[in-house]
């Protein structure tokens, strides 16, 4: 059975630091997305990287895939408030149905 | 001009009820799903569809049947409701199913159906 182990699963930060966010795996997946969940709203998809070593960067955010395509990582630099909310990493498994398989999660609280 | 919706965002029922939750997508895309979110965000999939045929059929009790009766549309019933079912489930859809390269899987998910069992 894949999993995907994301750490930590809580981070209370205040306005303006940095912080990284690690989703960790023992398994190899062909790619891995990282979405972000608004309370009362669905997960919205932030970014999905491919290839080993791949560094994706969306304003603030970066975005790293592992060399051996087992582990990722979310770095925000200069957090703000409105960062605030639920971080899910997702792979694509290697079934044959290719399903994701979702991190449990990281709550992120930006305190102003 | 919502992309992915579901009805009702709110169940509240008895134990032993039976309920179903709607979803429609006006992507026009062929694949739905039906996730579920435990009380500590886990999200784990459940059922996916195809164009109208289903593709991903996880471990999840007969209780719950989905049904695809177009590709816009996803409907899940759940029979004899039980309190372990409280949780929020979350249709979505994507252009291909996930088991087709890496592009053009990307999910687009509803709001949420927050189901609650007493």
């Amino acid at each position: 059975t894949q999993l995907l182990e994301q750490s930590p699963q809580f981070l209370s930060i205040q306005e303006g630091e940095n912080l990284t966010v690690y989703c960790n795996s023992s398994s190899v997946f062909s790619s891995l997305q990282w979405y972000r969940q608004e309370p009362g709203e669905g997960p919205v998809l932030l970014v999905t990287v491919v290839t080993g070593g791949e560094v994706k960067k969306l304003k603030r955010l970066t975005f790293q895939f592992g060399d051996a395509r087992k582990d990722s990582s979310l770095h925000i630099t200069a957090a703000q408030t409105g960062d605030t909310g639920l971080y899910l990493c997702a792979g694509h498994g290697s079934s044959n149905t290719g399903k994701l398989i979702f991190g449990q999660g990281t709550t992120l609280q930006v305190k102003p | 001009d919502t992309a992915v919706s579901q009805t009702p965002k709110y169940l509240v029922t008895q134990m032993g009820n039976d309920k179903s939750i709607k979803c429609e997508q006006n992507l026009g895309h062929d694949t739905m799903y039906w996730y579920k979110q435990d009380s500590k965000k886990f999200l784990k999939i459940m059922f996916s569809y195809n164009n109208k045929e289903l593709i991903i059929n996880e471990t999840v009790p007969n209780r719950f049947s989905p049904k695809s009766p177009d590709k816009a549309h996803l409907n899940l019933h759940i029979n004899s409701l039980e309190l372990g079912d409280s949780a929020v489930y979350f249709c979505a859809s994507s252009q291909d199913p996930p088991n087709r390269g890496v592009y053009g899987n990307e999910q687009f998910f509803g709001p949420g159906t927050r189901l609650t069992v007493l």
